[in-house]
């Protein structure tokens, strides 16, 4: 059965440096998604970045990119040039198969960005 | 741009009512889902629709009962509440499956006394 794991409930991080969130997960489907969203303190669901399973290079979108390590199951996210703004939830989640619709959603990670 | 548009934003219900989530997109997608989130677990998929007319249950369907009629709607049913449905509900939508990331609707926030 597919599974996400984010083993951080909390992280601080100073304003203007970089700061990696954990996500390990677990499927047998080799073919797969894994998306990274941002739930700031106003609630809205915000998508920030995917990697499919057969991409040959980590994912990146702007400040954000994907750290993937298939060997490991690991899909992390780092933040470069943390920004007040960037205080929020970070959900990782996953959807198994080429059309596969279902995702599944990590515990979160709150990230606390200091000035 | 209105994207992905639940209804009520709040609401609190007595043990026992009913009552039904409103969601709308206008995105013409094919696919939409029916999340709760709760403290410490993340998202779970209550329900889910792969278009017009279909429905099928996620990891946590009992006690709710969706329909999708029409393509932009989907509605999420709770025929008796209970203080467990105490949660926060999200709608989402997305194109098809795959690469395609979900559009999120605001949530809605249920307490259930």
């Amino acid at each position: 059965a597919q599974k996400i794991t984010q083993t951080q409930p909390g992280m601080f991080v100073q304003e203007k440096e970089a700061v990696t969130l954990d996500c390990t997960y677990d499927t047998s489907d080799p073919s797969y998604g894994l998306f990274w969203y941002k739930q700031p303190s106003s609630g809205e669901m915000i998508f920030l970045i995917y990697q499919g399973s057969y991409d040959q290079q980590n994912a990146t979108e702007g400040r954000y990119s994907l750290n993937f390590q298939k060997a490991r199951k690991s899909a992390n996210l780092v933040i470069s040039a943390s920004q007040l703004g960037d205080s929020a939830m970070y959900f990782c989640a996953m959807r198994e198969g080429m059309g596969g619709f279902k995702t599944i959603f990590g515990a979160g990670t709150r990230l606390f960005v200091k000035a | 741009n209105a994207g992905v548009t639940q209804t009520p934003k709040f609401r609190v219900l007595k043990t026992g009512q009913s009552m039904t989530l409103l969601c709308a997109q206008d995105m013409n997608h094919e696919y939409m889902y029916w999340y709760r989130q709760d403290p410490g677990m993340g998202l779970r998929l209550i329900h889910y629709s792969v278009g017009e007319g279909t429905t099928a249950k996620g990891e946590v369907p009992d006690g709710y009962n969706v329909s999708r009629l029409k393509k932009q709607n989907f509605l999420l049913g709770l025929e008796s509440a209970a203080p467990s449905q105490t949660s926060v509900y999200f709608c989402a939508s997305s194109f098809r499956g795959g690469s395609t990331e979900a559009f999120f609707g605001q949530g809605t926030r249920l307490t259930v006394v």
